[in-house]
């Protein structure tokens, strides 16, 4: 297809509540990343899965943020009992490989607002 | 300090204009160094990407890192209105494992 894609777009909750944030990549991408991106600073490493296998989850801030891709493709970031300090863009990169010199292409976010 | 730092700007540029954008790091350990853009309420785009010391050139863009110093800056030559955008630079230690440390981005308006 085009290229990586998140849903929704926006999101807006209320504090404690549990939001569920999804990633397409570009098909045939094994290595999938999430990123945080708050107002004027730059992406923030959460966690990348090497196809099915979180790889490296220590960009994670606690155990309230969880991610999965159970079929090496699609991934999903879950956040529990969240916080306003959890609002920010939630980005999400795919890479044909997890070599850093691979390209990463981003989508285009999700708008995580928690009131 | 961060591990990276970038004047936030904003830079404002007359069109046609040299840009010079630059960062500043603290981990001498990092080889691997990118620049991307990023346009409002998109997500960032690679634009380059250099391995150790030296000069990249491509295009319009130009790519320096000195290790010794702990600097990378990106020129952009004959800027266009198009340009405008966040620039963020990232950097990583090795080409697996650990991942990308970014700058927080300069954001830059070349004017027509």
């Amino acid at each position: 297809g085009a290229g990586v894609s998140q849903t929704p777009s926006n999101k807006v909750t209320e504090k404690g509540k549990y939001v569920e944030l999804r990633c397409d990549p570009i098909s045939g991408h094994t290595a999938l990343y999430w990123y945080r991106q708050s107002l004027g600073q730059g992406p923030e490493f959460l966690i990348y899965f090497q196809g099915t296998g979180a790889a490296d989850d220590s960009g994670l801030p606690n155990d309230r943020f969880f991610a999965v891709r159970p079929e090496g493709s699609v991934s999903t970031l879950k956040i529990q009992r969240t916080e306003r300090g959890d609002s920010a863009v939630y980005l999400c990169a795919s890479s044909l490989t997890d070599r850093k010199t691979d390209t990463q292409y981003f989508g285009p976010g999700t708008r995580l607002t928690v009131l | 300090q961060k591990e990276v730092e970038q004047d936030p700007g904003p830079l404002s540029v007359p069109e046609g204009a040299i840009v010079s954008l630059n960062c500043t790091y603290s981990n001498s350990a990092f080889q691997y160094f990118m620049w991307y853009r990023q346009y409002s309420r998109k997500g960032p785009e690679l634009l380059m990407y250099t391995y150790s010391s030296g000069n990249k050139e491509d295009g319009r863009f130009t790519a320096q890192v000195d290790k010794s110093s702990k600097y990378i800056s990106l020129f952009i030559r004959d800027s266009q209105p198009s340009d405008s955008a966040t620039y963020l630079c990232a950097m990583s230690v090795d080409n697996y494992g650990q991942n990308f440390v970014f700058g927080p981005g300069t954001r830059l308006s070349v004017l027509p």
